[in-house]
């Protein structure tokens, strides 16, 4: 069974820094690319970035681009997504995307940015 | 970047009914779009992909259709169990979502 699980979330300050991560299971992670998606309360949908099974291509929505950094161990299994700079904005559950055209998606982790 | 414009917003419908949701693209996708499914409180669901491809285990009540810039959902027979949120998403150039569709029972 495919299982992405997304950890690291919770109440930040603003201005602070926060890692989730993302533990797969159940499929081959290195053969995957993998992207972070986030949805603010009562909102859509937005996509963060993606990351190609090697790392070697890594895309970023342009206006979060300063503010997001993604990458993987495909050691571990995990992908990780760095958030910077914190803002009210950016409270949202963060998903945890495999596959960029048919997305399978984790259960989400909830981040409140709040002081 | 590619705009995604999903209509509509909100959507009443009774039992039975069918319904469509669409999406147009600020430009030609090829073809390049996925449908979503979310529950309240859950993750999305993908319903169909490549325009008018269903997804496994996807009910055959669920449709995609469409080219170029406009692309549709069409349910069928609506079920309870399809009030949920939609989502189309194109994935031709990078990955855009729309703006969702709230799809309620009347």
């Amino acid at each position: 069974e495919v299982k992405l699980v997304e950890s690291g979330g919770g109440l930040v300050q603003p201005g602070r820094s926060l890692k989730l991560s993302c533990a797969a299971s159940g499929f081959s992670f290195n053969d995957y690319w993998m992207g972070w998606v986030r949805q603010a309360p009562g909102k859509g949908l937005e996509w963060i970035g993606e990351i190609n099974q090697d790392s070697s291509t890594i895309n970023y929505t342009p206006s979060l681009k300063d503010k997001f950094t993604i990458s993987r161990d495909n050691a571990q299994n995990t992908l990780y997504l760095q958030m910077s700079k914190l803002g009210s904005e950016d409270t949202a559950i963060y998903y945890c995307a495999r596959g960029l055209r048919r997305v399978y998606w984790g259960q989400g982790v909830m981040v409140t940015v709040s002081s | 970047d590619i705009q995604m414009t999903q209509s509509p917003a909100s959507l009443s419908a009774s039992l039975g009914e069918t319904v469509t949701i669409e999406c147009r693209a600020s430009e030609d996708i090829y073809n390049g779009l996925a449908w979503y499914q979310q529950k309240p409180g859950k993750s999305p669901q993908l319903l169909i992909y490549n325009a008018n491809s269903l997804h496994t285990g996807v009910p055959s009540r669920f449709s995609g259709s469409g080219s170029g810039t406009q692309y549709s959902l069409k349910i069928n027979s609506l079920q309870s169990e399809d009030v949920a949120s939609y989502f189309c998403q194109q994935y031709y150039d990078y990955r855009t979502f729309g703006g969702g569709t709230k799809l309620e029972l009347k």
